[in-house]
Order: structure tokens, then C-alpha cells, then sequence
């Protein structure tokens, strides 16, 4: 069975403080990508990383997150001043390829709550 | 990526086979068909996908019209742990752009009653 890991599965700062949430991809996948959901709704593309590279991120993660896949084994997303709204369920998933046969397997999620 | 259709919840009663529905009217010819499922404070958990052919795994049957405008999942003998948001989602067959991210809607919630 794949195997995406995340860590801390949750994480509690106050409004302004920086959090961080890493994510260890399954075994020889290539892609990643990061989701956020809010409340059970529908997920959120945030950002996708191909062999470590950043190809494609939405404006507010340009904006107020950090995110870096430094090796093929860990990734990580930051968010440099966290705010009330950025409580949420930040979910990693990753796949061998991008090719759209490819599964997509999810980690359990890190639940970010900001006070 | 086409949008699917799904009903908002359906109900089923534990060892019943349930046919969960999605209509997908605008598919293209390069799109797979990808299920998910989701109980709540978890990630999505991959169930199967397929591209024409009906196809068949440990968790559940994929069942897909011959014109590829609706496909249902089939899960047989279910159980509590089945109970969960499913959700219908096309996925283009070619390297795309944002790396093939998958679109999820709001999908069906399954209720199981025991």
C-alpha cells in the first residue's frame, strides 16, 4: 500500500507566529502536491513540485507561504505569518508521474488551527 | 478539467451492494475516470479509476457506460468503515499542466446504517 507521511498531524500557533508542516512522499514519486481544506470542504490546490522543482503555485501561496521539496524524501510548506483564515486541514499527495494514469495517494493531513 | 455530477448522499444498510452514480457528460477522449473516498479529519483515500474498460480492485467495481458519459462504482457487502464522501473526478491522460492536480467537488456522502 503507498505510504505518504505527514508531520506534525497537528499544530496549533497564534495569529502572527510561523508555522511549518513537512511531508514524506511515497517511495520513487516524482510529483507533489499540496491540498487545502477547510471544514470538509472541497480541497484547494495550493502547489505541485515536480523532481523538487516548483512548476505551478496559486498566488496566495506566492505570497504568504513558503513551500521547498529539497530531496525526493521530504517537502515541506511554511506559512511565514499565520492568520485565523489559514485554519485548515493541509493535506500531501504525491504520484509517480504526472501522468494522468498515475495514482494520486494522500498523506492523513496536517490540522493547522491558528487562535 | 470536464465536471462531474453526483447525488449530494445516498443511504445503504451494512452487507447491501451500493451503486454510487456520476454522470460526466463533457468527458474527453483522453480522460480517466478517478475515485476517491474521504471520512472526515483524513485524506482522500484513493478507490480506483479506469478509462473505458469496467475494472476491478480489493475495494470496489468501476463501472463505466460504453459512450463514457457516466460510470458507477459499485461496492459490494459494505460495512461502517464504507461510510464516507466518494467522490468522481476526470483526470486528463497527458502530462498537463499543474501536474494533473485532481478537482474535487463536493461528491456523495455514503451513509451506512448498521
Amino acid at each position: 500500500d503507498a505510504a505518504v507521511t505527514q508531520k506534525p498531524r497537528y499544530l496549533i500557533k497564534m495569529k502572527g507566529q510561523e508555522a511549518e508542516m513537512k511531508c514524506i512522499p511515497e517511495k520513487g514519486h516524482t510529483a507533489v502536491f499540496w491540498y487545502q481544506q477547510k471544514q470538509s470542504k472541497e480541497l484547494k490546490f495550493l502547489i505541485y513540485f515536480q523532481n523538487q522543482q516548483p512548476l505551478d503555485q496559486i498566488d496566495m501561496v506566492k505570497e504568504r507561504f513558503s513551500a521547498v521539496c529539497p530531496s525526493s524524501s521530504l517537502c515541506s510548506l511554511g506559512i511565514r505569518t499565520c492568520e485565523a483564515e489559514d485554519s485548515a486541514l493541509y493535506l500531501c499527495s504525491s504520484s509517480q508521474s504526472t501522468w494522468g494514469g498515475d495514482e494520486q495517494y494522500f498523506g492523513p493531513g496536517t490540522r493547522l488551527t491558528v487562535l | 478539467d470536464a465536471k462531474t455530477t453526483q447525488p449530494d448522499s445516498m443511504e445503504s444498510t451494512e452487507g447491501e451492494t451500493v451503486h454510487l452514480p456520476c454522470s460526466h457528460a463533457t468527458i474527453s477522449g483522453n480522460e480517466y475516470i478517478y475515485w476517491y473516498r474521504q471520512v472526515p479529519l483524513q485524506g482522500p483515500e484513493y478507490v480506483t479509476h479506469g478509462l473505458q474498460q469496467n475494472t476491478t480492485n480489493s475495494m470496489a467495481f468501476l463501472a463505466i457506460a460504453s459512450d463514457r458519459k457516466s460510470s458507477t462504482l459499485i461496492l459490494t457487502h459494505v460495512s461502517l468503515r464504507d461510510a464516507a464522501v466518494y467522490h468522481c473526478i476526470l483526470r486528463a491522460m497527458n502530462y498537463g499542466g499543474s501536474g494533473n492536480k485532481l478537482i474535487f467537488g463536493t461528491g456523495t456522502l455514503l451513509s451506512v446504517k448498521p
